[in-house]
């Protein structure tokens, strides 16, 4: 069974400070990873995924995240935040089937 | 595009009335889901759709029922609302996995659903 863990509920940097949200995964079979992003009152969004071409995945709006097999990682970065970056965040995991398993997420908070 | 559209996107219900969510998808996609969203939880996959006519059970399917009789609509149902199935409801699509590996999931704006 593959399952999500995001360290963290609540994330809070100032405005300009380094990014960075926490997901570690659990998969029998090679995963691919997401980072979804949701801003209030919408859907979710694609930041970016990992499918098995490079470790090192840059999404959209500066965010890039490192697929860590060693220690089961996909942690998420931003090396400098802005306050339109305030949203929630979602991991999530999948075998490359119809199933997508979602992290709990991680709200982000950008202070001026 | 107008990519995934939800409706109603609010609702209201008494205990045991019943209701159906619409989910339109314009992008030709084979795959359809229902989730729902609920604070600390997450996304929990309610029930999926591989292909037109076809449906099966998610991680929480229990009280929804769903129906996809055209490839572009997807209804979830709740036959006899209960408070515990107040939500956020968000209905996703994707393309098949055998195509694009990787199973992108574009979202609608949700559906807020509370039952007294």
């Amino acid at each position: 069974a593959q399952s999500v863990t995001q360290l963290g509920s609540h994330v809070s940097v100032s405005e300009g400070a380094l990014v960075l949200l926490r997901c570690n995964y659990s998969s029998s079979v090679p995963p691919y990873l997401f980072w979804y992003v949701q801003y209030p009152n919408q859907g979710l969004q694609l930041l970016l995924k990992y499918t098995s071409a490079a470790t090192l995945v840059k999404g959209i709006n500066g965010f890039e995240a490192e697929f860590k097999k060693s220690e089961t990682s996909f942690h998420l970065t931003k090396p400098s935040a802005h306050m339109s970056d305030a949203a929630e965040y979602f991991c999530a995991v999948s075998d490359g089937g119809f199933k997508t398993i979602f992290g709990a997420g991680t709200r982000l908070f950008v202070k001026a | 595009n107008a990519g995934v559209t939800q409706t109603p996107k609010f609702r209201v219900l008494k205990t045991g009335q019943s209701m159906t969510l619409l989910c339109a998808q314009d992008m030709n996609h084979e795959y359809m889901y229902w989730y729902r969203q609920d604070p600390g939880m997450g996304l929990r996959l309610i029930h999926y759709s591989v292909g037109e006519g076809t449906t099966a059970k998610g991680e929480v399917p229990d009280g929804y029922n769903v129906s996809r009789l055209k490839k572009q609509n997807f209804l979830l149902g709740l036959e006899s609302a209960a408070p515990s199935q107040t939500s956020v409801y968000f209905c996703a699509s994707s393309y098949s996995h055998r195509l694009s590996g990787a199973n992108v999931l574009t979202f609608g704006a949700g559906s807020r659903l509370t039952v007294l």
